[in-house]
């Protein structure tokens, strides 16, 4: 079955310190994916998507992706994370619109 | 931020009773989905449409049913709730498929 996996559930970070969030997809033909990121008591937001082309998508807030399909992943970095970061993360898969679990990032300061 | 607005934002109700939950959207967009979300579980698809009165089901949608009359509205029904159905309910919305979704502020359930 088409899924996207994020195998951390939880990552803690220091303030100004580089970020990367793992996502692994399995999908047949090229996939399109998309991060999504979730403030508490939010709504989800859209940081970036990954259609085809250049394998490293930009998106905002300073977050950047980059897809390998080798790896089957799409890993979601920043080189340097705020603490305004600190919310969930989802990695997601169009097709059927399928999302992983999340990964809840902390930041210390 | 895409017009999407979810009613009502919280709800409490009792097991057995019958609830629904709307999502509008001012976008015009064809696709519109319901997902619930869970810890640990992320978001997981109920159903979603594809256009007025065409609609599918997702990979939870056993206890659900939706209706889609009007472009803009998407109402997702809990015949006869369950505390397992406590959760928060997002809609969301995309202009076509495998696109980018737009998402709602959810609404809270709450089963007791």
């Amino acid at each position: 079955a088409q899924s996207v996996t994020q195998p951390d559930i939880h990552i803690t970070v220091s303030e100004g310190a580089s970020l990367e969030l793992r996502c692994n997809y399995s999908y047949g033909a090229t996939p399109y994916l998309f991060w999504y990121v979730q403030s508490p008591g939010q709504g989800l937001q859209l940081l970036l998507k990954y259609f085809s082309g250049d394998t490293l998508v930009q998106g905002i807030k300073g977050f950047e992706a980059e897809f390998k399909r080798s790896q089957s992943s799409f890993n979601l970095r920043k080189p340097s994370v705020h603490w305004s970061d600190a919310a969930e993360y989802f990695c997601a898969g169009a097709d059927d619109m399928r999302f992983g679990a999340g990964t809840r990032l902390t930041v210390k300061p | 931020d895409a017009g999407i607005t979810q009613s009502p934002r919280h709800k409490v109700t009792e097991t057995g009773t019958p609830v629904t939950l709307r999502c509008h959207q001012t976008e015009n967009h064809r696709y519109m989905y319901w997902y619930r979300q869970d810890p640990g579980h992320g978001l997981r698809l109920i159903h979603y449409s594809y256009g007025v009165k065409d609609t599918d089901k997702g990979e939870v949608s056993d206890g659900y049913s939706v209706s889609r009359s009007k472009t803009e509205d998407f109402l997702l029904t809990l015949e006869s709730a369950t505390s397992s159905q406590t959760s928060v309910y997002f809609c969301a919305i995309s202009p076509d498929y495998n696109t980018e979704a737009f998402f709602g502020q959810g609404t809270r359930l709450t089963v007791v």
